[in-house]
């Protein structure tokens, strides 16, 4: 069970707009600290896509975007393309457990 | 090239010991944080471990006691003394270290680590 939950799944059609939630507690999320998203393609490492909780790395495509308010925080695709077809994880920190937590990961289907 | 490259993996029987290596190059290692991160077949990401650039460590709940993280600032290397090894630490062990916003902004490809009798 992670700390951290994310629907198991989501999924749209090509050009669609897409949203992943992240719910976290008072020891994490809602203690303030950052949320980050990771994409992760088959047998690949993963990849930071959002950080700080909206903010986008150089090369991230701009249909990405983040945001936090309270316990959760969200990851929403616009446009939604094949190659966005990934796993997507949430990342925070906790202070009960004074290590970083990861969200059980989303897998998004591009249909 | 920032780089991490992580070796060490191999299969192990249960209550064995494994020890993984991460080696570093392209950026300033000494001051960096660097984590190690597992993933089990099919399953999600699970933080282990961390070594701060002070050497603070932290550990996560299911391996404290049983895993020691380490640095060699010296050899640009971080490593993970695996000890008393059980089944479900099966899993692909990543090393990625901390950005100053405390995400995981470099990855190493990953090694793996079979725990079965």
């Amino acid at each position: 069970q992670s700390v951290l939950t994310q629907p198991p799944s989501v999924s749209g059609a090509p050009g669609q707009r897409v949203t992943i939630s992240c719910t976290g507690s008072s020891s994490n999320i809602g203690a303030g600290f950052d949320v980050h998203w990771y994409q992760q393609l088959p047998g690949t490492a993963p990849k930071v896509f959002i950080y700080g909780n909206s903010n986008r790395p150089s090369g991230v495509p701009d249909r990405f975007s983040g945001s936090k308010s309270g316990t959760s925080a969200s990851l929403a695709i616009t446009g939604l393309q094949a190659e966005d077809e990934a796993d997507y994880y949430c990342q925070s920190y906790d202070r009960s457990l004074s290590g970083s937590v990861f969200g059980g990961g989303t897998k998004l289907t591009v249909l | 090239e920032v780089q991490l490259v992580e070796s060490g993996g191999g299969l192990v029987k249960p209550g064995g010991s494994l020890r993984l290596s991460c080696v570093a190059s392209g950026f300033t290692f000494s001051s960096s944080s660097i984590n190690w991160v597992r993933q089990a077949p099919g399953e999600g990401l699970e933080w282990v471990s961390s070594i701060s650039s002070k050497n603070y460590k932290y550990y996560a709940d299911s391996v404290k006691g049983r895993f020691t993280i380490s640095r060699d600032n010296a050899k640009n290397s971080l490593y993970l003394q695996m000890n008393s090894l059980r089944v479900e630490d099966t899993a692909v062990y990543y090393c990625a270290r901390a950005s100053e916003w405390y995400y995981m902004d470099v990855w190493g490809k990953g090694t793996t680590v079979t725990v079965s009798s």
